[in-house]
């Protein structure tokens, strides 16, 4: 197992709600890239944070916002739920450090949008 | 923008018997990374392996190998004396130099049979 962690586990929202999911990243990284993997899919880049500042985005709307803590561990927040939002949130962590940066990934949150 | 394909959306192989997962992609860069990682059924994503694109030897991590022709962009994985444990998605990923997040391609569920 790797040392990055996240909450929840699973939740089950609703449409229109707001949804915070959490991410503690491997000691001594200061990288922390969001992914969201829709069911038989690969996951898709959502954005980066790196030292507090985001540090790239993909195509993801700006219902999706996030924040990096002083500590490294990081929040993705999803505004306005769609049922297109069902999915497993994975974050990865990973030291700046070097040119392949390997990522570090969490065992994921599964969203359910009902 | 980078893209990548995986072509086989399932395979199985006989335990002990090799196998050979396809991979390939588009890119123009020169200097870029490619992975492969595993997800087991409802664990955590973990890098098998890794090439650098400038190194033409072929990585190797013990029954784990790749065969990577930078001029076709394929990257392929051959798993040797495959083990029941082998049993997982497994995703190919492409990565800028730089910290720049990885591009996945949608992954290959291989099933090891006893």
């Amino acid at each position: 197992e790797t040392g990055v962690t996240q909450s929840p586990t699973h939740l089950i929202k609703t449409r229109g709600q707001q949804v915070t999911l959490r991410c503690s990243s491997q000691s001594g990284h200061n990288t922390v890239s969001w992914y969201q993997q829709a069911l038989g899919q690969g996951p898709q880049f959502i954005f980066q944070y790196y030292r507090e500042e985001e540090n790239g985005r993909g195509n993801f709307p700006p219902r999706f916002s996030g924040l990096q803590f002083p500590n490294y561990s990081s929040e993705l927040n999803v505004n306005a739920l769609e049922l297109d939002d069902s999915a497993l949130y994975l974050c990865a962590s990973s030291l700046v450090a070097g040119d392949h940066n390997e990522q570090f990934f969490g065992p994921g949150t599964r969203l359910t949008v009902l | 923008a980078q893209t990548v394909t995986q072509s086989q959306p399932e395979m199985s192989v006989q335990e002990a018997e090799t196998v050979t997962l396809s991979c390939t992609y588009d890119t123009s860069e020169n200097n870029y990374y490619l992975f492969w990682y595993k997800q087991p059924p409802s664990r955590q994503m973990i890098l098998v392996i890794r090439q650098e694109a400038y190194k033409q030897q072929n990585a190797t991590e013990n029954r784990f190998s790749v065969n990577f022709q930078k001029a076709a962009k394929s990257f392929s994985l051959k798993i040797s004396d495959s083990q029941l444990g082998d049993t997982a998605m497994y995703f190919c990923a492409f990565k800028n130099s730089g910290n720049t997040p990885l591009v996945f391609g949608k992954g290959t569920r291989l099933s090891v049979i006893a």
